[in-house]
Formats: structure tokens, C-alpha cells, sequence
């Protein structure tokens, strides 16, 4: 089966801070993974994901994630936060095998600070 | 708009009625799916289809639910004698195939009273 955990409830940082969202998973087999960012009474929108490659992944937003196969994780970066950034963010895996299937962590609520 | 749209975007239904979601996908995506999201949770996966066929169905999809895709376009999800614990942010996405990320519709609140 597979899982994602995210293991904080919360992340608060101040504008232009590091944002670092943490995301670890288990999965049978190679992990294909996503992180979405959810607005209030919204969808979910994608920010970036690994499939394979280099383990470095940028994406929308100037969001980056760096995937690590030792350590199973795959967090969420941002050099330097925005108040906008502030939102519900969500780690998912799918496997190779059932690459239908996302699992999602419980999230994670980042408010930057002005 | 070349998005999901989901339709209503919240419903509100006395316990024991029966509603009826809506999902348009990207037109070029032949897989669909459909979450629930419950406060303070991850979206769950409830069912997928490929073109018109359902293929996996989650056990938290009781007999009371029911999804069709006719012609592999437009999803239906019906819920049957809603309860209160059905309440939820019902969540429909689509993509185009494997290592494809979803794209995902702005959902369907439900409340039951």
C-alpha cells in the first residue's frame, strides 16, 4: 500500500524566509510524486512532481523539491516566502504500478507573515 | 475556460434525499477520477475511470454511491439516502495518462442537515 505523511500540522514563517514543507512516503516500487497547494473553498492546484530524473524538481511559483530515495522524502521548498503563499499544502504518491491511484498526506498550513 | 468544472459548487440536502454531482474534464483526458475531502484531511480517492469504464471503485464507495462516465465525457457521482456523514468536499480531476499530474476541478461542498 502506499502512504504519505506529512509531519507537520503547521509552518509559519515570516516574508522572505525559507518555507521548507516536509513529505515523506511509502510506496511498492519507483514513486511518482506531486505536491499541490489547496486556496480556502478551492480545488487543488498543482505546484510540481518527480517521475524520474534529476532529483531536483522546480515548479510553479518558484516552488522546488528535491526528491531522496534514502530517506524516502520529498520536501517542498521556496527560497524566500511570499504572503501569498500562504495556503494548505499536499504531498501525493502514486506507484508505477497502480499510476492511477493518488494518495495524499493530511496537509500542511503555511502562513507567512508580513 | 479549458478547466475541470464541477457543478453545483455546494449543495445543501436534508438527510435520507439524493443528490447528484456533475464533472466536465479537460476534453483530451481520457482518465477521470473522483475524491472526497473531509475537513482537515488529504483528498481519498473514490473511483477512476478510463474513457467510459470504471475501473477501481474504493471501499469507502458505498452502495449508496454511484458514478457513471457515459461516452467517456462528463462523470455523474449520485449519492442514494444521504446521511450526515456524507458531508464533504467532493473532488473530481482528470488527466491524460501515466506520470500525468491531475488537474482538478474547484469541487462540490456538501452539507447534509
Amino acid at each position: 500500500a502506499q502512504s504519505v505523511a506529512q509531519p507537520e500540522d503547521q509552518v509559519n514563517v515570516a516574508e522572505g524566509n525559507p518555507l521548507t514543507v516536509k513529505c515523506t512516503y511509502s510506496v511498492s516500487g519507483n514513486p511518482y510524486l506531486f505536491w499541490y497547494v489547496q486556496y480556502p473553498n478551492r480545488g487543488l492546484q498543482f505546484l510540481l512532481k518527480y517521475i524520474t530524473g534529476d532529483n531536483l524538481v522546480k515548479g510553479s511559483y518558484g516552488f522546488e523539491a528535491e526528491f531522496n530515495k534514502s530517506q524516502t522524502s520529498f520536501h517542498l521548498k521556496k527560497p524566500s516566502a511570499l504572503v501569498s503563499d500562504s495556503a494548505l499544502y499536499f504531498c501525493a504518491v502514486r506507484d508505477f504500478l497502480n499510476d492511477y491511484k493518488l494518495s495524499f498526506g493530511a496537509g500542511t498550513t503555511v502562513t507567512v507573515r508580513a | 475556460d479549458t478547466g475541470v468544472s464541477q457543478d453545483p459548487r455546494h449543495k445543501i440536502t436534508k438527510r435520507g434525499q439524493n443528490v447528484t454531482f456533475r464533472c466536465d474534464p479537460i476534453s483530451e483526458h481520457n482518465r477521470l477520477y473522483w475524491y472526497r475531502q473531509t475537513l482537515g484531511q488529504g483528498p481519498e480517492f473514490l473511483t477512476y475511470f478510463q474513457n467510459e469504464a470504471q475501473l477501481e471503485k474504493s471501499r469507502l464507495l458505498s452502495d449508496r454511491f454511484s458514478a457513471e462516465r457515459p461516452k467517456g465525457s462528463f462523470s455523474t457521482l449520485e449519492i442514494q439516502r444521504t446521511e450526515q456523514g456524507d458531508s464533504a468536499m467532493y473532488l473530481c480531476a482528470s488527466s491524460r495518462g501515466q506520470g500525468d499530474g491531475y488537474t482538478f476541478g474547484s469541487g462540490t461542498r456538501l452539507t447534509v442537515v
